[in-house]
Formats: C-alpha cells, structure tokens, sequence
C-alpha cells in the first residue's frame, strides 16, 4: 500500500543533543511537511518542501532544520532540543499540480521525549 | 487572516447515538474544507473533504457539508461507535491547512 512511513515512531533524546526524524513515502508526492503536534493541540506547521524547494514557516525557530534528499525522503533536525521541544513530529505529503487544493496524507507520527 | 472555531470538548456520547462537531471558519474567498480524525498515539487520517459550496464530504458514515452562507462545515455521524473514539479536526485550506483545536470524542459503550 502506498503510504507515508515515519522512524522511529518513539525517539529519545538527551537536552542538547542533536537529534534526526525521518519520513518516507511511496506515494510519490512532490509536497513533504513536517509540522509539531504538542499534547492536546493542533499541528502546527513547521516548514515543507515544494519538490526541492524548501518553505519555512515565519515562526519556525531556527533550531528546527529539514532535508529532502530526494523524492521519496525527508529529514527533520532539531540542532540542540530543549525540554519545550518534546512533541509528536508529524510528516505529511500531498500533490500540488497548480490546480485546486492539494489533499494532504499523514504519517503515524514520531514522539520526541527530551530528558 | 484564516481562523477556525470548533467546539469543545471532550463531546460523550453512548454508543449509536447521534453526532455532531460544529466548526466554522473565517476566510477570504472559498477554502477548501477538511475534517482529519486522530486515534490515540496515532498521526492524523484524512476524514473526508469539501471542495466547493454545498459539496457533501462522506466517509465511515460521517457527512459534513459546505456551507457558505454560515461559513460552516459541521461534521455528523447517525450512530457513533466505540471505535469513532478520537480527536477530530477541522481544518480549511487556503494556502495551508489552518487546524481547529480539536474535539475530543468518546464513546461508551
């Protein structure tokens, strides 16, 4: 089945040291988003990729990095997690043909504990 | 700028009753609507969606449709199962997906 695949789906890591989230799909969508999901809140969007191009979202803090290699992966850095960093990091994808709304597809999540 | 409204939760309900989460948004121009549910410890799946005014969005016996008049887009189910247990998320999308907070739902049985 086509979907989006996010590991590990739990991460543990340690304030201050740097840690990657990864996100794949087969959907071959040319849209990957990450977004952070604190407990009992919506997701909020981190930045996504537009095939190569990279879009932050204005509030996204400067310790937040992404990659996308290729298609298929996408990459979430947190440089130097605090304690306020700990959340669920959701990946999404989607096809933006530049017409009408692209629908977005979620991946399970990864729970980031910061000890 | 978008905003949405749900209403609270959580919403408790005994199996096969009836349903509804309210939502409306505010908007320049004609989003296209979504409703996203989420199980515990689980990413968010695609509910169903509404592309245009009066479009019926349906799925797993959930219906919301499109209501431009009252900028609204409640979501209804006629008979809730243990199962629909979640939290539910309206979200339109003009440029991006703008998430309501959610709404929590159980269901006992």
């Amino acid at each position: 089945d086509a979907m989006v695949i996010q590991n590990p789906r739990y991460q543990v890591t340690q304030f201050g040291k740097p840690v990657t989230l990864s996100c794949s799909q087969t959907l071959n969508h040319n849209v990957m988003y990450w977004y952070q999901q604190k407990s009992s809140q919506a997701p909020k969007l981190l930045f996504h990729y537009y095939d190569k191009d990279f879009n932050n979202e204005a509030d996204t803090p400067d310790n937040f990095q992404s990659r996308r290699p290729n298609t298929s992966f996408c990459f979430l850095d947190i440089r130097s997690p605090g304690l306020g960093d700990a959340a669920m990091y959701l990946c999404a994808t989607s096809r933006r043909d530049g017409g009408g709304t692209d629908t977005q597809y979620f991946g399970p999540g990864t729970r980031l504990t910061v000890l | 700028g978008n905003s949405v409204t749900q209403m609270e939760g959580p919403v408790t309900l005994s199996e096969e009753a009836f349903l509804t989460i309210n939502c409306t948004y505010t908007a320049t121009g004609y989003p296209s609507l979504f409703w996203y549910v989420q199980y515990p410890g689980e990413g968010l799946q695609l509910l169903l969606k509404a592309t245009k005014a009066d479009d019926k969005g349906s799925n797993k016996g959930f219906e919301a449709t499109y209501r431009k008049e009252t900028t609204s887009f409640h979501l209804e189910k006629g008979s809730v199962q243990v199962s629909d247990s979640a939290v539910y998320f309206c979200a339109p999308h003009r440029g991006k997906l703008q998430f309501g907070a959610g709404t929590q739902v159980v269901v006992t049985p």
